[in-house]
């Protein structure tokens, strides 16, 4: 059982350039999120998405955009990176929204460095 | 929404001894509270969690403390090991979230020496 796969690992980009993160998960989870991580800021919520179909802004979302292509997969996209967005950043699914089924299970991250 | 404090950032302990982490929230509403280990170059996995009706939970060598009055809950590591060395988020979510939304702590890197 894969769980939660990003793609890519690593990736540099010059300011301005574009580029789409990829996740996909196998665990039939409704919800999806999108974190970034930086050092001594702990995670914070880019975007998210509760079920197929719908998206919605977490505590940074500006400059970014994402996609819920199907269950299975959420993209996340840089259209002008900055270096602002050099970051570790991590997806995660759960099963749905209540107190039973809080867990998140999270991706091995893509490290972003932006020159 | 929630702010979660964490402390302390760093945390150096002897193989054998114990290790405390603890952490506050601000939103008298939320309900649930996770604790996630991050190992170097993986993503966080949850380790343990305690709901609001519940003051105490145990686990082997880890059990997590809450105090709603205070509005603090806290890690406790027993037996440390060097495998217990990681970086340790604490997260609250809100009662009233119903897409699992959590707010993170800004972690506590643990290391564990032999």
């Amino acid at each position: 059982n894969a769980g939660v796969t990003q793609t890519p690992k690593f990736q540099v980009l010059k300011t301005g350039q574009s580029m789409t993160l990829q996740c996909a998960q196998d665990m039939n989870h409704n919800s999806m999120y999108w974190y970034r991580q930086d050092p001594g800021m702990g995670l914070r919520l880019i975007y998210y998405s509760a079920s197929e179909g719908t998206t919605d802004k977490g505590e940074v979302p500006n400059g970014y955009n994402v996609s819920r292509l199907n269950k299975r997969e959420f993209s996340l996209r840089l259209e002008s990176a900055a270096p602002s967005q050099t970051s570790v950043y991590f997806c995660a699914s759960s099963e749905a929204g209540g107190p039973a089924s809080s867990t998140l299970h999270f991706g091995n991250g893509t490290r972003l460095t932006v020159t | 929404g929630e702010n979660v404090e964490q402390h302390p950032s760093t945390l150096s302990v002897q193989e054998g001894d114990s290790a405390v982490i603890k952490c506050t929230y601000s939103d008298s509403a939320s309900n649930y509270f996770p604790w996630y280990k991050q190992e170097l170059g993986k993503g966080p996995q949850l380790i343990i969690d305690i709901r609001s009706n519940v003051g105490e939970k145990k686990d082997q060598r880890i059990a997590v403390t809450l105090n709603k009055t205070a509005k603090h809950f806290s890690l406790h590591i027993t037996e440390t090991q060097p495998e217990d060395s990681a970086v340790y988020f604490c997260a609250a979510r809100d009662r009233g979230s119903t897409l699992g939304r959590l707010y993170f702590g800004r972690g506590t890197q643990l290391t564990v020496w032999p």
